[in-house]
């Protein structure tokens, strides 16, 4: 059973450019949040997809866009890209319904370096 | 606000016993989560709680108390490869963020 996974594994853009990170989630899972993560820092969430639609957002400018797919997989897409930037994104599937503990899946991360 | 609180750095030796404290504001709170991630890897979940009390799990325990804006989590038994960061998060349930501390970064030595 194939876990989270993303792509690609390692990212370097230069400021102003455009970026697309892909995450497949776990079989079984419908939920797919996106998190920044920089260095020595806890992840922050951007933002979150269910059914296709963006149920959450964080504190994120509108250049961090997002998207699911039918088969739940997602993209993050970020626009105008800044140094700030450079940060490992993770991505976490979980299933969406239902109440009771539940868990975050997280894959590897992509390591995007703006410079 | 929804920011959480926890110590920067915990040392401690094999075979102790540490507890990695989490401060929470109340507004919106739901439940308290706990991460660990090594050096270069992925999150993986630890354990939840969203009523009062204390959640075992072989060496790792985790305790809430709602009242006091309060959790921890318990290591024990302490073997070289818990050396990580630790993360406790607000949420957890099912359709809602992560909101994520800092982290406690745990080294564990011989």
């Amino acid at each position: 059973d194939a876990g989270v996974t993303q792509s690609p594994t390692h990212l370097i853009k230069t400021r102003g450019q455009q970026v697309t990170l892909r995450c497949s989630p776990k079989s079984g899972h419908d939920t797919v949040s996106w998190y920044q993560q920089a260095l020595g820092q806890g992840p922050q969430f951007i933002f979150q997809y269910y059914e296709e639609e963006e149920r959450q957002r964080g504190n994120f400018p509108d250049r961090f866009s997002g998207h699911q797919f039918p088969n739940y997989s997602s993209e993050l897409n970020v626009n105008a890209l800044l140094l700030g930037d450079s940060a490992l994104y993770l991505c976490a599937s979980s299933f969406g319904a239902g109440g009771g503990p539940y868990e975050q899946y997280f894959g590897p991360g992509t390591r995007l370096t703006v410079t | 606000g929804q920011s959480l609180e926890q110590p920067s750095e915990v040392t401690a030796v094999e075979g102790a016993i540490v507890q990695i404290n989490c401060t929470y504001q109340t507004s919106g709170f739901y439940g308290l989560s706990w991460y660990q991630q090594h050096d270069g890897g992925a999150p993986t979940f630890l354990s939840y709680n969203a009523l009062d009390g204390l959640e075992e799990t072989g060496r790792f325990s985790s305790f809430l108390s709602r009242s006091d804006s309060y959790g921890y989590l318990l290591l024990q038994e302490l073997q070289m490869k818990d050396s990580a960061s630790y993360f406790c998060a607000r949420g957890g349930q099912a359709g809602t963020a992560l909101i994520f501390g800092k982290g406690t970064t745990l080294s564990v030595s011989s």
